[in-house]
């Protein structure tokens, strides 16, 4: 399985935006970018996810580069209820599409 | 309301026990996961299954079991064979669409103690 790389932690304030950046080299042509959430003591939150193009849903952004080695998730505007644990996965398509988590980003909100 | 259902929240077991961890979902999804995660920790596969009567391993299923009899339901067994069981617990579920597997539902986690 493909691997991603993340900052172990950063940190925004409330109403800022927040770029969550994560590198993925070894990314292959069928697999699509998964981020997830995970607030302490519950089960992580689907985000968003993305192939090629750039995605945009009601909680964040996704910013692919054009390689594909690297994408961004975009909080527009920070809120305290945004701090959680960040996972960047790859996940394979057309296949049983395992998701394989690392340690993620964890993101501290400052009021 | 949709949604993946785990339980119980918390529970104890004693050495030597089995114990039976219990995850429901009536999104009418194909596939189940079940994950472990330790403090500080990402999530680890333990077993998954895509479709009824069939699952596979994961990367640490060594000491625990599980079955799929229905489509939506995947309860894991955590037996005395686990030599470190305490952990969390989390079940997933996800669907097949043309792209593969969309995303996927985590359920709100079991937290089991050996005692």
């Amino acid at each position: 399985d493909a691997k991603t790389t993340q900052p172990n932690s950063m940190e925004s304030n409330e109403e800022e935006p927040v770029h969550l950046p994560c590198n993925h080299s070894t990314i292959s042509g069928t697999d699509y970018i998964h981020w997830y959430r995970q607030l302490p003591s519950q089960g992580p939150e689907y985000v968003i996810h993305g192939l090629t193009s750039n995605v945009n849903n009601r909680m964040a952004s996704l910013a692919i580069a054009e390689d594909r080695k690297s994408s961004t998730l975009i909080l527009h505007r920070a809120t305290l209820r945004d701090a959680a644990v960040y996972y960047c996965i790859l996940r394979v398509g057309g296949s049983q599409g395992n998701l394989i988590f690392g340690k993620g980003t964890k993101l501290s909100v400052k009021p | 309301d949709g949604g993946i259902t785990q339980s119980p929240k918390y529970l104890f077991r004693k050495e030597g026990q089995n114990v039976t961890l219990s995850c429901e979902q009536n999104l009418n999804h194909d596939a189940m996961y079940w994950y472990r995660q330790d403090p500080g920790q990402g999530l680890r596969l333990i077993y998954y299954s895509q479709i009824v009567n069939d699952f596979q391993k994961g990367d640490i299923a060594e000491g625990y079991s599980v079955s799929r009899e229905k489509k939506e339901s995947f309860p894991l067994t955590v037996t005395s064979a686990q030599k470190n069981p305490t952990a969390f617990y989390l079940c997933a579920s996800s669907i097949w669409s043309a792209g593969g597997y969309t995303e996927a539902f985590f359920g709100q986690g079991t937290r089991l103690t050996v005692v």
